[in-house]
């Protein structure tokens, strides 16, 4: 079984490149989310999805958009990047937005240079 | 704003107990959750308390207590594969998760 995978495992970025990080999950699961994990802080909220179709902004959307136009998939896009966005990066998933675990991608290192 | 505190760093001995403690302040509680995440890898569910109360599972168990704004992980006859980072979330008046920065547990022989 799958689960949740993402792709690209790690990726070095020029300054002002953009690039979209992409994450599929076979478990149809209804809410998806991205979070980022920095050195000293929690996992931070950039965008979830609790449903295909919809979209929210997280507690750190700055510089990242991302869609949901089916269930499977839910790619965050970075228009034009800055190394303050160098972090790891993990999708997630779960049943529902209100209920349960969530499921986790194996993360995207990501360098800004 | 809101918190969630844990001790950065914790040292067990192999078969010993550990507790690692998570003090929250939130908007609101819906649910609090521990994960472990070993070094590299993606963060895996262990543990839901929503009501207060002791939760067990095998070796490990959580503690809620709602009143203190207080959860604990304890780990029982630890393990060498038990080192990780465990992390500490909480699920507050949105249904977002606010996530503690995580407490490294380290595993001596």
């Amino acid at each position: 079984t799958a689960g949740i995978t993402q792709a690209p495992t790690s990726q070095i970025l020029a300054a002002g490149r953009s690039m979209t990080l992409r994450c599929t999950q076979d478990m149809r699961h209804n809410a998806m989310y991205w979070y980022r994990q920095d050195l000293g802080l929690g996992l931070r909220l950039i965008h979830y999805s609790n449903t295909a179709g919809t979209t929210g902004k997280g507690e750190v959307p700055d510089g990242y958009s991302v869609s949901r136009a089916n269930t499977d998939d839910f790619p965050l896009t970075l228009a034009s990047a800055v190394p303050s966005q160098t972090s790891v990066y993990f999708c997630a998933s779960s049943v529902g937005g209100e209920t349960t675990e969530a499921f986790f991608g194996q993360g995207t290192r990501l360098t800004v240079v | 704003g809101q918190n969630i505190d844990q001790p950065t760093e914790m040292t067990a001995t192999e078969g010993a107990i550990v507790q690692i403690n998570c003090t929250y302040q939130t908007s609101g509680f819906n649910g609090l959750f521990w994960y472990q995440q070993h070094a590299g890898e993606a963060p895996t569910f262990l543990s839901y308390n929503v009501l207060d109360g002791l939760e067990e599972k095998g070796r490990f168990s959580s503690f809620l207590s709602r009143s203190k704004g207080y959860s604990y992980l304890l780990l029982k006859e630890l393990q060498m594969k038990d080192s990780a980072s465990y992390l500490c979330a909480v699920r507050d008046n949105n249904y977002q998760l606010i996530w503690g920065a995580g407490t490294k547990l380290i595993i001596k022989p």
